[in-house]
């Protein structure tokens, strides 16, 4: 099953520029995760949320969480080429993590 | 945190053929999870592989397809078999330590059927 359903697919933006992506879910969760995966490479962890958290922050990402709607949105302030990659959410599901589709970003020099 | 290391990182098989992926963690961990990403689509689990049981296989995985070892805490291997081209992918293997949901990845393996 494929719980995470991020939005948009693909997203380019101009280096300096926020990118925001949203995360949306069907069941309940105690945790959502946002990963990175840069092209051909295994997946980085980012962050993760936990289901009575409503904010984060970490470094220049900043995750909400919004539990009334099974949604969730990474934030990346003031883009960098290094930051093109793929995001995916992820939430556990009988102690098992089930991955998004993804976001591929591309950040445009 | 867990160092996760991936042989071969790439591979051409030729179809009808297998490919043994090995999986090294550089610490003891209970579970170790095997993905499948096919190009350009996101992850999907193909089994669970703890230690001294057998592996538990997701809805359109099966062992004979992709037989797991799991011999001790810091090893596994999975066995992509019987190779067709629809198995060209990245194989990934991952790792919860701490059972915090946190998963640390190897750097994949990316195979190529011809």
């Amino acid at each position: 099953s494929q719980q995470g359903e991020e939005d948009p697919q693909a997203l380019s933006i101009q280096e300096g520029e926020n990118a925001t992506m949203n995360c949306s879910y069907k069941t309940s969760i105690n945790n959502l995760q946002w990963y990175r995966q840069n092209s051909g490479r295994g997946l980085v962890h980012l962050i993760l949320i936990r289901s009575n958290e409503r904010e984060k922050h970490s470094g220049r990402l900043r995750v909400t969480l919004d539990t009334s709607k099974k949604s969730s949105s990474l934030l990346i302030t003031a883009s960098r080429a290094a930051d093109t990659a793929s995001y995916f959410c992820a939430t556990e599901e009988d102690d098992k993590i089930i991955f998004g589709k993804g976001t591929r970003l591309h950040i445009l020099p | 945190s867990a160092v996760i290391s991936q042989k071969p990182s790439r591979d051409i098989c030729q179809r009808g053929t297998s490919l043994t992926i090995q999986c090294q963690v550089d610490s003891q961990v209970t579970m170790m999870f095997w993905y499948r990403q096919q190009p350009g689509q996101s992850l999907t689990l193909i089994a669970t592989a703890n230690q001294g049981s057998e592996a538990t296989y997701e809805s359109g995985f099966v062992i004979d397809k992709f037989p797991i070892s799991r011999p001790n805490l810091t090893f596994s291997t999975l066995t992509v078999s019987n190779l067709s081209p629809e198995d060209s992918s990245i194989y990934l293997c991952s790792v919860d330590v701490g059972h915090t949901y946190e998963q640390y990845f190897g750097p994949g393996t990316r195979l190529t059927v011809t």
